[in-house]
């Protein structure tokens, strides 16, 4: 398995423009998890999909942000307009959620974002 | 609520010492605790995890233990080698799917 795929692994832009941020989940998880990763902050979540809908959002910081996934296959995490704030990696990862409110997550390897 | 706390937040040690890392946490209805391994530019990767009706788990140079009584749970790796530098983040599970990570500990080991 090719496991969770994030793009761009590296996105320099600057204050103002939009960001779009991408992850293609494992074949057969049904979470899906945005995670932001800062020095200060560790890892925070974002927004967590279970089946493609959104189930908790309330990591998102503001506005700003918006997350879609349109199908199990895909997911976007969008900042428009972007802020030097808003530097991090960020993470994208998933699971496959049973019946029990247990199991590991799968994660890809970060996007970088640089907001000048 | 749902925090978890987790310390050291850097420990330094020297190659085949061991190294602990404890995490507490408040929520009652927890009932997985994974540990998780992150390399340098890399995601966090899953080590070993713990449920809540076993109170010691090993994996070779790795254990877990947990003390559900008083709410924390530790990671012990013996015979520490340089590939063993990393960030490892505690977390725990259960009421909610969502789970809830430590602030992350890195770990160094000095060959």
């Amino acid at each position: 398995d090719a496991g969770v795929i994030q793009s761009p692994r590296h996105e320099v832009t600057e204050m103002g423009q939009e960001v779009t941020l991408r992850c293609k989940p494992i074949s057969g998880h049904n979470s899906l998890f945005w995670y932001r990763q800062t020095m200060m902050r560790g890892l925070e979540l974002l927004i967590y999909f279970n089946n493609n809908v959104p189930i908790d959002d309330s990591g998102m910081p503001e506005d700003r942000f918006s997350a879609k996934m349109p199908n199990a296959s895909f997911s976007t995490l969008k900042i428009q307009p972007s802020e030097p704030r808003d530097s991090a990696v960020y993470f994208c990862a998933s699971s496959f959620r049973r019946t029990a409110n247990t199991g590991e997550l799968f994660f890809g390897e970060g996007s970088r974002l640089t907001v000048l | 609520g749902e925090n978890v706390e987790q310390h050291p937040s850097t420990l330094s040690v020297q190659e085949g010492d061991s190294a602990v890392i404890k995490c507490t946490y408040s929520d009652s209805a927890s009932n997985y605790f994974p540990w998780y391994k992150q390399e340098l530019g890399k995601g966090p990767q899953l080590i070993i995890d713990i449920r809540s009706n076993v109170g010691e788990k090993k994996d070779q140079r790795i254990a877990v233990t947990l003390n559900k009584t008083a709410k924390h749970f530790s990671l012990h790796i013996t015979e520490t080698q340089p590939e063993d530098s990393a960030v490892y983040f505690c977390a725990r599970q259960g009421g909610s799917y969502i789970p809830t990570f430590g602030r992350g500990t890195s770990l160094i080991v000095h060959p």
